[in-house]
């Protein structure tokens, strides 16, 4: 089966700017997730939807960070505008749904962001 | 409130030698426990998980995760490594009984050596 797709692979901005982020889950899956990662830090959850309904966007900040999952499938993750501590790799995950034995992510290649 | 630790950042074992990539957790009520490894240039790829039943987890490509309850640990294992499981080990949990989601740990740098 196709894994979960995300582009661009790489990007780098200056501080200020905008940059967005494409996501195609696993075809089927409910659940997505978008995660940053800063280097040599594990994985944080931005925000989490399951279909088209926001779950939790607790740690999203929401000043300069927007996502949106259209009709349920693809993902947009944006950050308007960029700082400098937003360098990191944004993640892209799904899963079939949440709980128990559906709890199991799989995860994109993901944007390796650099803000200069 | 629900963490986990990787105590060590690094981990070097010789080819053909056991190794163990150590997780510790924090959760109130019972954990859902999980082991991600990241390649180079690849995603986290999911290796194995603890959700209830045997304390004895096995995963993907040989290896194993040991559930201790009363030590709160979920430790990676593999009886004899290869120089291909080199890569990034990552440890997440989440509290069944919480709306949280998953916490994940800051990873292990497992290096097998030939």
């Amino acid at each position: 089966e196709a894994g979960v797709a995300q582009s661009p692979r790489y990007k780098i901005i200056e501080k200020r700017q905008s940059v967005a982020f494409w996501c195609n889950p696993i075809s089927g899956h409910a659940t997505l997730y978008w995660y940053q990662q800063i280097l040599g830090q594990g994985p944080k959850l931005l925000i989490q939807f399951q279909n088209n309904g926001v779950v939790d966007d607790s740690q999203l900040p929401k000043d300069r960070f927007s996502a949106e999952r259209l009709k349920g499938v693809d993902s947009t993750l944006k950050i308007q505008p960029a700082k400098l501590e937003d360098s990191a790799v944004y993640l892209c995950a799904s899963s079939l749904g949440t709980g128990g034995n559906y709890e199991k992510l799989f995860f994109g290649s993901g944007t390796q962001l650099s803000v200069l | 409130a629900q963490s986990v630790a990787q105590p060590e950042d690094q981990v070097n074992v010789a080819e053909g030698n056991p190794l163990t990539v150590k997780c510790t957790y924090s959760v109130s009520g019972n954990p859902y426990l999980f082991w991600y490894v990241q390649y180079p240039n690849r995603g986290l790829q999911f290796l194995l998980k603890y959700i209830t039943g045997d304390n004895l987890v096995k995963g993907s490509y040989g290896f194993e995760a040991e559930f201790n309850k009363s030590q709160t640990s979920f430790h990676l294992k593999k009886p004899s490594a290869l120089v291909s499981d080199s890569a990034l080990y990552v440890c997440a949990v989440r509290d069944d009984g919480s709306a949280r989601q998953l916490t994940f740990g800051s990873g292990t740098q497992l290096t097998v050596l030939p």
